[in-house]
């Protein structure tokens, strides 16, 4: 069956600007996550969401960062005012449950550039 | 702080050689622990994972890990690794009360003919 899908896969915008990354998780997965993975990092987790709520947003670096869930399926990362630090792949993944034991599968990412 | 610690940046071996990645995170009490592995271009994949039980663990292509509580210690093991293994391995720690991933900062496995 299909995977995680991320579009775009690369995006370029001007510091300042608004950007929004999606995220389509794996059909029936109720729990979505959002993670940044900067250049020679591992990622590092920003949101979690389980259905339609935030579950978990406590890795949101600042107010510019939002997510939004409102079906329960699709996800979209927004970012407001972006800066040139905020370059970087962003991860989705997607399991089953929230459950620690669930497996996390992730998407291929999205590389965002800020000029 | 929970944390994941991957000692070794880069780690260069022959093909056909052993090869062991090591990983040690922070103490707690349940934890689930994980190794990702990420070829190049493409998304991360999962290698293998311990959530209770058997201490050795095997995974996908021939990798094994091993969980050591009182190392708090998680390595990952090849006997004999193949060119295709180049690649960035992460190792993550997942705390049974929360619900995000803590990744290391992860170890390129590159392979020598």
């Amino acid at each position: 069956g299909a995977g995680v899908s991320q579009t775009p896969s690369n995006k370029v915008t001007e510091k300042g600007k608004y950007v929004e990354l999606r995220c389509d998780p794996i059909s029936g997965h109720t729990a979505l996550y959002w993670y940044r993975q900067s250049l020679g990092q591992g990622p590092e987790f920003l949101i979690y969401f389980q259905g339609t709520g935030a579950a978990d947003d406590s890795g949101l670096p600042n107010d510019r960062f939002f997510a939004v869930r409102p079906e329960g399926s699709v996800s979209t990362l927004k970012i407001q005012r972006t800066e040139r630090g905020d370059s970087a792949v962003y991860l989705c993944a997607s399991s089953s449950g929230g459950a620690g034991q669930d497996t996390q599968y992730f998407g291929p990412g999205t590389r965002l550039t800020v000029l | 702080a929970q944390s994941v610690t991957q000692l070794d940046s880069q780690v260069p071996v022959f093909e056909e050689a052993p090869v062991e990645l090591r990983c040690n995170y922070s103490s707690s009490v349940s934890v689930y622990l994980f190794w990702y592995v990420q070829y190049p271009n493409q998304g991360l994949q999962l290698l293998l994972k311990y959530l209770s039980g058997s201490t050795l663990v095997k995974g996908i292509n021939g990798f094994e890990a091993e969980f050591n509580k009182s190392q708090t210690s998680f390595h990952l093991r090849k006997p004999s690794v193949h060119i295709s293994d180049t690649a960035e391995y992460f190792c993550a720690v997942r705390y049974s009360s929360a619900s995000k991933i803590i990744f290391g900062s992860g170890t390129r496995l590159s392979i020598r003919p």
